[in-house]
């Protein structure tokens, strides 16, 4: 099993649209959760960090659910310019140390 | 501005001959690099940690023979692909911490081994 475990999509929406990705990790020991993105070869930018009391930036919110080993994303309202690979990303050590990275979500927004 | 340097950022390679890609902190002391490969619709995968005057620590899988890192001062690491081979062509990336509770990643090197 992998460590980070993540629907691979394609996640095809029109503007405007809410879409939602989820992620699992596989060691209960994990400290730190993140969101990256990242566009077509380029390196990974953050785009989140992940608290278990939930999170809010604008339009993304993430949310933690450590009894279940379980992370989402959800991007309300669309724009052409979130098409792009999410990453999951877990810590065990905590902190920004050895960071596990999932396979990614690709989305494309479409007008 | 990049706040890690990584070149080159596109590299093409004979089968045979080695490579070698550097990062380079700009602002910070990079004390411990990470170094990933990213192989097409694959995630980052960890191959080596190094921290400045002293050995990297490679995971489990990658050779340390093969993919050579070099960690010499504080602002620079390199990792050489050596005798490369078409398999090794791969999206390789540093990154380091340079604030507390903050890691840059350098811009990312495409190998592609012919």
């Amino acid at each position: 099993r992998k460590e980070v475990e993540q629907d691979p999509g394609p996640f095809n929406v029109p503007e405007g649209a809410t879409v939602a990705f989820n992620c699992t990790y596989s060691n209960s020991a994990s400290q730190s959760f993140f969101w990256y993105r990242q566009d077509c070869r380029k390196e990974p930018k953050l785009l989140m960090s992940v608290y278990s009391s939930g999170n809010e930036d604008g339009r993304f919110t993430a949310q933690l659910n450590r009894a279940s080993q379980y992370i989402s994303l959800l991007i309300r309202d669309s724009k052409l310019s979130d098409s792009a690979t999410y990453l999951c990303v877990v810590n065990q050590a905590g902190g920004y140390n050895k960071l596990i990275f999932g396979a990614g979500t690709r989305l494309a927004v479409h007008p | 501005g990049a706040v890690v340097s990584q070149h080159p950022s596109r590299v093409i390679c004979k089968s045979g001959t080695s490579v070698k890609i550097e990062c380079r902190s700009l602002d910070f002391q990079a004390t411990t690099m990470f170094w990933y490969r990213q192989f097409p619709k694959q995630s980052l995968m960890l191959m080596a940690t190094s921290n400045e005057g002293s050995k990297a620590t490679y995971e489990q899988g990658v050779e340390k023979d093969k993919f050579l890192i070099n960690h010499a001062s504080l602002t620079l690491s390199t990792l050489t692909v050596t005798s490369a081979h078409p398999e090794d062509s791969s999206f390789y990336i540093c990154s380091s911490t340079g604030a507390p509770n903050t890691i840059y990643f350098g811009e990312g090197s495409w190998l592609t081994v012919v």
